[in-house]
């Protein structure tokens, strides 16, 4: 499976745009990526995805690099509820049946929001 | 709609002792999962269910079961509880139907065997 690698905290100060890295070299041409972050004391929830272009929706934006090896999550505004664990994951739709097609999580990205 | 509920929220077993955590969704959802989440760590998948009346391991399946009791409701056993198994578990749900296959998340059971 295609791995992808976070860097293990971030801080932003509320208000202020952050950009959240992954980084996924071995991404093959099928696999979508995906983000999910965890509140605290809370399950994961989906954020969004994408393939080649960025995308954009009420939570965020994903930026995604022209030769996809990296990806780039952006919250345009964060605030205090923004705080949480951020997850990159690839996910290939040709493998969403059985075991392939479960979520893999890596530690992802703990961010922190300054008031 | 609650979406994906779990019972309990929290529970105290001790070494030997066997427990049923609940799980249901409202969504309408084919496929359900176990999961657990040690300190500091990502999810590992314990167990998942394509659809009604299939189950399959996941990443870390021993010393748990499950049943597919319909297709709303998906539920984990810990016949003889060990410490090892002290972590945090949720429960999710997706439609295999929808192209992106998004996965919802229950709040979670915190479980503690001393």
């Amino acid at each position: 499976d295609a791995k992808t690698t976070q860097p293990n905290s971030m801080e932003s100060n509320e208000e202020e745009p952050v950009h959240l890295p992954c980084n996924h070299s071995t991404i093959s041409g099928t696999d979508y990526i995906h983000w999910y972050r965890q509140l605290p004391s809370q399950g994961p929830e989906y954020v969004i995805h994408g393939l080649t272009s960025n995308v954009n929706n009420r939570m965020a934006s994903l930026a995604i690099a022209e030769d996809r090896k990296s990806s780039t999550l952006i919250l345009h505004r964060a605030t205090l509820r923004d705080a949480a664990v951020y997850y990159c994951i690839l996910r290939d739709p040709l493998n969403y049946g059985g075991s392939q097609g479960n979520l893999i999580f890596g530690k992802g990205t703990k961010l922190s929001v300054k008031p | 709609n609650a979406g994906v509920t779990q019972t309990p929220k929290f529970q105290v077993l001790k070494t030997g002792q066997s427990m049923t955590l609940q799980c249901a969704q409202d969504m309408n959802h084919n496929s359900m999962y176990w999961y657990r989440q040690d300190p500091g760590m990502g999810l590992r998948l314990i167990y998942y269910s394509a659809s009604e009346g299939t189950t399959d391991k996941g990443e870390v399946p021993n010393g748990y079961n499950v049943s597919r009791l319909n297709k709303r409701e998906f539920s984990l056993r810990l016949e003889s509880a060990a410490p090892s198994q002290t972590s945090v578990y949720f429960c999710a749900s997706s439609d295999i139907r929808g192209i992106f296959h998004t996965q919802y998340f229950g709040p979670g059971t915190r479980l503690t065997v001393l």
